[in-house]
């Protein structure tokens, strides 16, 4: 089976620009989360999402960011405009929510670098 | 403030030998606990889970600890292989809460020498 698959695994931009990077989940996954990790602030959850509706965002840092899932095979963040300080590692992950407690199944990430 | 505490960024530990990653947390409202690895370049990965019901959950090499009233996990690797050097996160949540509760801690570099 195929894991959680994310793009780009790499993005330089420039401060200014907009950053758009692309989940697709694990197939029968019904949750999808986007996490953000840095050295300050180790993995934090961004927002999450089950059944593809939005169920908590309060861990977007601002309103520069926004993520949509369309349908249950994708889902994108978006950073618009973007900063340096947005550098840092994305990653998505999905599960099968069963009411409680399950494993999340990570992708490899895209790395963000803001210059 | 921090809910889930990794203090060491990070353990050198011989080939062979035990390695003890160490996690802490300030919630009471927490009673399913987990830790993921972490190798380069790839997502975290789950390693091994414990309940509040109990005190020790043992897979294989890995060994989970939790004393509930100290508020402290460890993650215990016996014994340890080179290919065990990766980035450790210790993760907590309410086990019958959302999954986005789900908090993890800065996590902790194992480096296992050969």
């Amino acid at each position: 089976d195929a894991g959680v698959i994310q793009s780009p695994r790499h993005e330089v931009t420039e401060m200014g620009q907009e950053v758009t990077l692309r989940c697709k989940p694990i197939s029968g996954h019904n949750s999808l989360f986007w996490y953000r990790q840095t050295m300050m602030r180790g993995l934090e959850l961004l927002i999450y999402f089950n059944n593809n509706v939005p169920i908590d965002d309060s861990g977007m840092p601002e309103d520069r960011f926004s993520a949509k899932m369309p349908n249950a095979s994708f889902s994108t963040l978006k950073i618009q405009p973007s900063e340096p300080r947005d550098s840092a590692v994305y990653f998505c992950a999905s599960s099968r929510w069963t009411g409680v407690a399950g494993e999340l199944f990570f992708g490899e990430g895209s790395r963000l670098t803001v210059l | 403030d921090q809910q889930v505490k990794q203090n060491s960024p990070s353990l050198s530990v011989q080939e062979g030998r035990i390695s003890i990653l160490n996690c802490d947390y300030t919630n009471s409202m927490f009673d399913y606990f987990l830790w993921y690895k972490k190798y380069p370049a790839e997502g975290p990965t789950f390693l091994i889970s414990i309940s509040s019901i109990k005190d020790k959950n043992e897979d294989g090499r890995f060994t989970v600890f939790l004393n509930k009233s100290a508020k402290h996990l460890s993650l215990h690797i016996v014994p340890s292989q080179p290919g065990d050097s990766a980035v450790y996160f210790c993760a907590a949540m309410n086990y019958g809460g959302s999954q986005g509760n789900l908090i993890f801690g800065k996590g902790t570099k194992l480096s296992v020498k050969p």
